[in-house]
């Protein structure tokens, strides 16, 4: 069964970066059937796409993040991660990481999660 | 990107039928049959329900249905139980390769 752990800070001071790495288990990050993906959800909000990325290192980002988002792979540690540089307050939330069925498309529908990681930023 | 319209809230009752709706535009709902639903329970993962508008992953119950007409999606429950009091949220793939969620809908079971 394919497993995603999110891994990282819980603290983050405004203005510094947000990093973020997910394992994946039960699964490659290489294979060319899927794509890899990270969505946020600040307290009590809804969900918001950040980004996704395919094995070959290609990346799709949320435009509203883009000036400030890198989100890379390494297939040999079956992992992706995510960097969000100049974090404020705004950025509070819980982070997902989730595999996307892909079908050809970075944007079908993610239908393997990982548990969610609550990432704060504050002094 | 704007997010994609959804009811804040529905309800129904036990054995009744609900639809959510998902309204979004020719860029995104409209232009592209990959809407997903997700079943998010309170300090939960958000679950998979549906994909590529109507199709089910294995293991969801067939209680479960999704369509769409022009710019709007559907989502409808049929048999409603008290398990199925959840958030629900809805999302496209659009022309800008993104993919932009709907605000999300909280489901009431009276």
């Amino acid at each position: 069964q394919l497993q995603l752990q999110e891994s990282g800070p819980r603290l983050v001071k405004p203005s510094e970066t947000l990093s973020l790495t997910c394992t994946v288990s039960g699964g490659s990050t290489s294979s060319t059937s899927y794509y890899w993906g990270w969505i946020r959800q600040p307290p009590g909000k809804g969900l918001e796409w950040i980004g996704t990325i395919y094995y070959s290192g290609s990346t799709f980002y949320n435009p509203s993040l883009r000036s400030r988002l890198t989100i890379s792979i390494d297939t040999s540690k079956n992992q992706f991660s995510l960097r969000l540089t100049s974090v404020t307050a705004a950025d509070t939330a819980v982070y997902y990481c989730a595999r996307d069925l892909g079908s050809g498309i970075p944007g079908d529908a993610f239908d393997f999660w990982g548990q969610g990681t609550m990432v704060t930023v504050s002094s | 990107q704007s997010a994609l319209t959804q009811p804040a809230s529905v309800s129904g009752s036990p054995g009744q039928s609900i639809t959510i709706s998902c309204t979004g535009t020719s860029s995104d709902v409209g232009g592209y049959n990959y809407v997903a639903w997700y079943q998010q329970h309170a300090g939960k993962a958000p679950k998979l329900m549906i994909y590529d508008v109507s199709s089910r992953p294995s293991g969801v119950s067939n209680r479960f249905s999704g369509s769409k007409s022009g710019n709007t999606a559907s989502l409808t429950i049929s048999g409603l139980q008290a398990e199925d009091e959840s958030d629900y949220y809805c999302s496209s793939y659009t022309s800008s390769s993104t993919v932009i969620f709907g605000g999300g809908t909280k489901l009431t079971v009276l």
